[in-house]
C-alpha cells in the first residue's frame, strides 16, 4: 500500500547550520507530496507543497523537490534558526476521492543557538 | 483570525464516560478531517466528510462516531473510552478532497 518513510530523529543542529529531512514515498498513480511542521502543544502547519514531478515546493526558507524517479521529498533549509525546532511531517495524498494524508512518522528537529 | 476551532484544547474523561470533540471552522470548506495522533506518532485519519456524505476508515474503531450538522461543525464522540484512546485529535478541513488541508490546534484528551 501506500506509504511514506522519513529519516529517523531526533536531529539536532547549530543554528545556522544545513539542514536536510530525508523523505520517500511509495504510492500508485501520481500523488502529491507535502511537508508538514507541528510546534509544541499546536496542530500541523502546511510548510511546502509540489502537486507533480520536478515540482519544487518553497516557504520561509525550506525547500524540497518532488522526484519522481527516485520517490522522493526531501526537506531542506540553508540556514536553521532556533525558531525552526519542530516536529516535521512528510505526507502524500493518495488521490481526489478520498482527500486521505498519509504521514510519515515525524522527525523532531533541535536547534540549539 | 482563526480558521479551525477545536474545544477544548484539553479533556479529561473517565474511563467508559462518553465525551464529544467539538471542531468548528470559517473557511467554508467542504471536507472535515478527524485524525488522531498518539503520542510522538503520525497523525492517523479516522473519518471525513464530504459536505454530508460520511467516510469512515475501514480501522476506525466503533467506538469513535462523528456528527456533522451543518458546514461549519464537526464533532467526534467517543462512546466508550478507553485508556487507548488518549491521544491528540485533530481536526482539518479543505475546499475539496485534493486541496490543502487546514489543521486545527487539536484536543488533547487524557482518560482516567
Amino acid at each position: 500500500g501506500d506509504s511514506v518513510t522519513q529519516m529517523e530523529g531526533p536531529v539536532t543542529l547549530s543554528e545556522e547550520a544545513f539542514l536536510t529531512i530525508n523523505c520517500t514515498y511509495t504510492a500508485t498513480g501520481y500523488p502529491s507530496l507535502f511537508w508538514y511542521v507541528q510546534y509544541p502543544g499546536e496542530g500541523l502547519q502546511l510548510l511546502l507543497k509540489a502537486t507533480k514531478a520536478d515540482d519544487k515546493g518553497s516557504n520561509k526558507g525550506f525547500e524540497a523537490t518532488y522526484r519522481k524517479e527516485t520517490t522522493s521529498f526531501h526537506l531542506e533549509k540553508g540556514s536553521v534558526q532556533v525558531s525552526d525546532s519542530a516536529v516535521y511531517f512528510c505526507a502524500l495524498s493518495v488521490g481526489s476521492n478520498t482527500g486521505k494524508l498519509i504521514f510519515g512518522q515525524g522527525t523532531t528537529l533541535q536547534v540549539k543557538p | 483570525d482563526a480558521m479551525v476551532i477545536q474545544n477544548p484544547r484539553y479533556q479529561v474523561t473517565q474511563f467508559g464516560k462518553p465525551v464529544t470533540l467539538s471542531c468548528s471552522q470559517t473557511l467554508n470548506h467542504n471536507v472535515m478531517y478527524w485524525y488522531q495522533q498518539k503520542s510522538s506518532q503520525a497523525p492517523k485519519l479516522l473519518f471525513h466528510y464530504y459536505d454530508k456524505d460520511f467516510n469512515n476508515e475501514a480501522d476506525t474503531p466503533d467506538n469513535f462516531q462523528s456528527r456533522r450538522p451543518n458546514t461549519s461543525f464537526c464533532f467526534l464522540d467517543i462512546r466508550s473510552p478507553g485508556l487507548g484512546d488518549a491521544a491528540m485529535y485533530l481536526c482539518a478541513t479543505s475546499r475539496e478532497t485534493d486541496y490543502e488541508q487546514y489543521f486545527g490546534p487539536g484536543t488533547r484528551l487524557t482518560v482516567t
